[in-house]
């Protein structure tokens, strides 16, 4: 069964203060990860995906990479604006059964 | 592009009444899924449709139920409402639901089970 396992549960930094989200995995086949920001009551919005090892994607303070065993989401010298829940999911398997795992998520707090 | 859309934003119900939910893909896509997020459970997958047939399903009791239109569009069906089914229901949608495709999330509908 996929298993993915996010760390820190909750994160409060300082504005400018750069750090890192961690997701560990466990899958069959990985086919891509999936990084999402969720903000309270709304639906997660599409942040990247990863489909193999060593590759790298940046977005404005965002940048996320990705190992054979996890995936670090790094922001660097972020702003209140980036407080908000990241999800991380992986896909996997084969045949037509692509759906996503999703961990619980870590609760990002950014303080002016 | 619009994104995904989802009808009713919010709902409150009783313990044993049927909720239907609604969930509009974005145009072009062809592949819905449904996911169940509560606070201990987090996101959990509930099934996905493509070409109005259901093609995966997730762990949750027949009372979960759904269909797909010829337009994509998705209904979700919950009977016999449990005091745990209160959660935040999201449906997302991708071209094909193929390997590697990127699923984009609708706003989400808070249902609350009184």
């Amino acid at each position: 069964e996929d298993q993915v396992t996010q760390s820190p549960e909750a994160l409060r930094l300082q504005e400018g203060e750069s750090s890192s989200l961690n997701c560990s995995y466990t899958v069959s086949g990985l086919r891509g990860l999936f990084w999402y920001r969720q903000d309270p009551g709304k639906g997660p919005e599409f942040l990247f995906t990863l489909y193999s090892a060593g590759e790298e994607k940046e977005k404005e303070r965002l940048k996320a990479t990705l190992t054979k065993k996890e995936s670090f989401l790094h922001i660097t010298a972020p702003k209140p604006e980036d407080s908000a829940t990241y999800l991380c999911a992986v896909q996997a398997g084969g045949g037509s059964n692509y759906k996503l795992t999703f961990g619980k998520g870590t609760l990002l707090t950014v303080n002016p | 592009k619009a994104g995904v859309t989802q009808t009713p934003r919010y709902l409150i119900k009783t313990r044993g009444q049927q909720v239907t939910l609604s969930c509009s893909p974005i145009s072009g896509h062809r592949s819905v899924s449904w996911y169940q997020q509560t606070p201990g459970q987090g996101l959990q997958f509930l099934f996905e449709y493509f070409s109005e047939t259901q093609r995966n399903k997730g762990n949750f009791p027949g009372r979960f139920s759904g269909r797909q239109f010829s337009n994509s569009r998705s209904e979700m069906n919950v009977s016999t409402l449990e005091l745990g089914d209160s959660a935040l229901y999201l449906c997302a949608s991708s071209l094909f639901g193929g390997p590697g495709e990127t699923q984009y999330f609708g706003p989400g509908t808070r249902l609350l089970v009184l």
